[in-house]
């Protein structure tokens, strides 16, 4: 049974601060995602990782960085969080190779900055 | 890039009712349409998904078509439940090299019981 966890469920924070989003998986998956959900915008790609060290941005990176030291964790960075980065994060995760393309999402972490 | 398109952002029908999603895609290289459900305050999870060598596939009351030629797959729920109310997202990715899915914008199915 695949699980993906993230290190919070909510998280309050000031304008401001450095903010640090964990996700962790135990399946041994090799890519892993970061999305933001907003009412009525769908899931957003903020950053992929296709292998340790390795990153690409996806559709929304701006003010967002990302980091893979290890191939079970993918952490997501505000640098200086604003109050429109307010929202869901939903890290995901999938295998390569395998010919199942399903994607497995942790429980997600509401962000509030205020 | 590929572009999603997912309608209606709403959908409210009776309990026994029929729902159907539908989405559009952009991108003709575009080979696997997967189907998350997102129940209230939980992960989404995928339901179903479908390959582009396939014209239809079924799982009990769920169902999805793809129309290669018009770019667009729909969801089919039959005699729907309270319990299938939560919010659809449809997806379109090619499976070669880095999979990166495009996402919809979401439908949110209310079943009245």
């Amino acid at each position: 049974d695949v699980k993906v966890t993230q290190s919070s469920r909510y998280l309050v924070k000031r304008t401001g601060e450095k903010v640090f989003l964990e996700c962790v998986q135990d399946m041994d998956h090799e890519n892993m995602f970061w999305y933001r959900q907003d009412p009525g915008l769908g899931l957003r790609l903020i950053y992929f990782s296709y292998d340790v060290k390795m990153k690409e941005k996806g559709d929304i990176p701006e003010g967002y960085s990302v980091s893979r030291e290890k191939k079970e964790r993918f952490s997501l960075i505000l640098e200086s969080a604003s109050t429109n980065q307010t929202s869901m994060y939903l890290c995901a995760s999938t295998a390569t190779g395998t010919g199942v393309y399903e994607q497995y999402f942790g429980p997600g972490t509401r962000l509030t900055v205020t | 890039g590929e572009n999603v398109e997912q309608h209606p952002s709403t959908l409210s029908v009776q309990e026994g009712d029929s729902a159907v999603i539908k989405c559009t895609y952009s991108d003709s290289a575009s080979n696997y349409f997967p189907w998350y459900k997102q129940e209230l305050g939980k992960r989404p999870q995928l339901i179903i998904d479908i390959r582009s060598n396939v014209g239809e596939k079924k799982d009990q009351r769920i169902a999805v078509t793809l129309n290669k030629t018009a770019k667009h797959f729909s969801l089919h729920i039959t005699e729907t439940q309270p319990e299938d109310s939560a919010v659809y997202f449809c997806a379109a990715s090619k499976t070669g090299g880095s999979y990166i899915p495009t996402f919809g914008r979401g439908t949110s199915l209310i079943v009245h019981p």
